[in-house]
Order: structure tokens, then C-alpha cells, then sequence
């Protein structure tokens, strides 16, 4: 299977920007993606990535996307405490499973 | 956006019973549906692909016998963990797919199952 790996442990301040960063190995995936879980809840999709494109911005989320290096970052825009919560990436395969990595724990202090 | 349910939300039971979970699709008919497990603090782990109308395909280590899947209808698939044992106990979660475009395949709000 794949692996994708990315940092566990992530602490903002309210207000700054905060990155997640992930790589992946699977360079056949057409599509890349970023979910964000919140305790106890299931996945919501925040969103995703055309594996052709290098960056794809949607209202406070920037993706940037390094195919060469199998990189995949997520950047938050003036991080708030609603952000708080995990956020895991996420490739596709041609039978649409999804594989994911450990997940990044963001914490927003004050 | 279109919902995907699970029932129950959270089970206790004991050790050596039987416990399903269901998963829906409430307003879209999903081609596939898929099985997840959650330990704490750790990533989703897909157990199994499941298919109207076939047999759920199982992913290398989960055993089929345990974990049976039936997916009687494009809108409903059903978990059901036999023999429970402590170790049992994680977060499951599904998703369901039109197999349309790249977003859509949704996630269901997940089960808590704990095996006394």
C-alpha cells in the first residue's frame, strides 16, 4: 500500500497562518485531498487537488501541490479557534479507496 | 451537500456478542460504499470495499469471518462485528461514493463501539 506521512503536532496563534505540511508516494493519484476531523465527528472534506496543478486557493485554504518532490501542503489563512482539530491528506486511487496519513493535530492558542 | 448516516452512533457491548452498524446514504445512491476503523489518535485504516449487490472486497489483515459486510441496497450497507473482544473497540466510519468526480465521495459521522 501507500504511505503518506505527515507531521502529528501542529500549534498556531489565533490570527497567524498555519501549514500542514505531507508527502505521498503514490504519483499515479489524480487527486489529492485534505480532511479535517473534529472530535468524535467523522470527516469533512476541506479540499482537493487536481494532480496537475501546482496550487489551488479556496477562500482562507491554499494548497500547494510538488509533484517532483510528492509534497502536499495545506496553509490556513488567519487561523481561528474553530480550526482546531485534526487534518489528514489524503491520495485516491483508480478504484477510489483512500489512503490516509496519521493526521495533523492543529491546536489554536489565544 | 449530500449526507451519509450511521446508526448507532456509539454501542457498548459485551465481550462475545455481536454488534452491526449500519451505514446510509440518504439522498444520493452510492456505487460503493467503504469501511473504516479508527484506533485513538491514529489514522483511518480502510477495512473493506463494499459493493451493492456482491461480496465486500477486504483489505490484506482484516478478517472477513469477523467483520462481515452486507450491502443489500445502492442506499445501505451494514457492518457487523461478530465475536466481539476488547480489542474490538475503535471508531468506525464510512463512506459512500457516487464514483463521480473527485469529491464525492462522503463520510459518515463514525461509530464508537466499546467491547467490555
Amino acid at each position: 500500500g501507500e504511505d503518506v506521512e505527515q507531521s502529528l503536532f501542529l500549534s498556531v496563534r489565533e490570527g497567524d497562518s498555519s501549514v500542514i505540511n505531507c508527502t505521498y508516494t503514490d504519483s499515479s493519484s489524480t487527486y489529492l485531498y485534505w480532511y479535517k476531523q473534529e472530535p468524535g465527528a467523522g470527516l469533512q472534506l476541506l479540499t482537493y487537488i487536481f494532480s496537475n496543478m501546482d496550487m489551488k486557493q479556496d477562500q482562507r485554504l491554499t494548497v500547494l501541490l510538488n509533484k517532483k518532490d510528492k509534497h502536499l501542503s495545506l496553509r490556513i489563512a488567519d487561523t481561528q479557534t474553530g480550526d482546531s482539530a485534526i487534518y489528514f491528506c489524503a491520495e485516491i486511487s483508480n478504484d477510489y479507496k483512500l489512503s490516509f496519513g496519521a493526521g495533523t493535530t492543529v491546536t489554536v492558542r489565544a | 451537500g449530500a449526507v451519509v448516516s450511521q446508526h448507532p452512533s456509539w454501542v457498548i457491548c459485551k465481550s462475545g456478542t455481536s454488534v452491526k452498524i449500519e451505514c446510509r446514504s440518504l439522498d444520493f445512491q452510492a456505487t460503493t460504499m467503504f469501511w473504516y476503523r479508527q484506533f485513538p489518535k491514529q489514522s483511518l485504516m480502510l477495512m473493506a470495499t463494499s459493493n451493492e449487490g456482491s461480496k465486500a472486497t477486504y483489505e490484506q489483515g482484516v478478517e472477513k469471518d469477523k467483520f462481515l459486510i452486507n450491502h443489500a441496497s445502492l442506499t445501505l450497507s451494514t457492518l457487523t462485528v461478530t465475536s466481539a473482544h476488547p480489542e474490538d473497540s475503535s471508531f468506525y466510519i464510512c463512506s459512500a461514493t457516487t464514483g463521480g468526480g473527485p469529491d464525492t465521495q462522503y463520510f459518515g459521522p463514525g461509530t464508537r463501539l466499546t467491547v467490555l
